[in-house]
């Protein structure tokens, strides 16, 4: 079982940046699909981004194009999602998940999550 | 991107009744490859991450009780939680993960 631990939240003033960083307890961190997926307080689940495992190549939902950035340090077994004028819409719990298959198994494991919290 | 679609929003059943959850997506998640249908299911209780279920459809995650079941293929899933406990009380998302970006279902309320 993998174990995803995020942190980094806080309660930001719009216009602000934060990072998020999600530590993975898996062994081959390289061989896992990594995402950030967020829940807006009362919402359902939407996806933000995610990064290949060699961190070569990386995607984003329209909301935060241009804004966020994904980014992987597999020396570290660390996600970091990067993110610059936040406004109140993205004030949610931030959730890291990692995708991995084999031939037998399918893995997808969450983090506990970390709140973002937008306002002045 | 792939649209999931949900029915019903919420169910609010008896103890030992049958609970079940559709699931749509607009296009096929069969891949034909290895004949898997890339849909995953999830447990959300209040205050928690989601909780894998099922993945694949129809496999059960290791230590997910018997009485939830995944089945169905191509556009159509259904999830059944055969015998509800009190436990069982939480919002349940289906989601596919067979090409990015990931998408979910809008949820559905189980309630007892």
């Amino acid at each position: 079982e993998v174990r995803l631990v995020e942190s980094g939240g806080a309660l930001i003033h719009p216009g602000g940046s934060l990072r998020l960083s999600c530590t993975s307890s898996a062994s081959t961190f390289t061989d896992y699909w990594m995402h950030w997926v967020r829940q807006a307080p009362g919402k359902g689940l939407v996806w933000v981004a995610d990064i290949t495992g060699k961190g070569t190549s990386a995607k984003y939902a329209d909301s935060v194009e241009g804004r966020f950035t994904i980014s992987r340090d597999n020396a570290r077994n660390t996600l970091y999602l990067q993110m610059n004028s936040l406004g109140a819409d993205d004030t949610a719990v931030y959730y890291c998940v990692s995708f991995r298959g084999t031939a037998d198994v399918y893995t997808i494991s969450w983090g506990q999550g970390t709140l973002v919290t937008v306002s002045s | 991107d792939i649209v999931m679609t949900q029915s019903p929003d919420s169910l609010a059943l008896s103890l030992g009744e049958r609970a079940t959850i559709n699931c749509r997506s607009s296009q096929s998640l069969f891949f034909s490859e290895n004949k898997k249908n890339y849909l995953a299911w999830y447990q959300q209780r209040p205050g928690q991450p989601p909780k894998l279920l099922i993945y694949w459809a129809s496999n059960r995650e290791s230590g997910v009780p018997d009485r939830f079941r995944g089945s169905g293929s191509g556009t159509d899933f259904t999830l059944t939680i055969s015998s509800l406990q009190a436990e069982d009380v939480a919002v349940y998302y289906c989601q596919q993960f067979y090409n990015t970006p990931l998408t979910f279902g809008g949820g559905t309320r189980v309630e007892i």
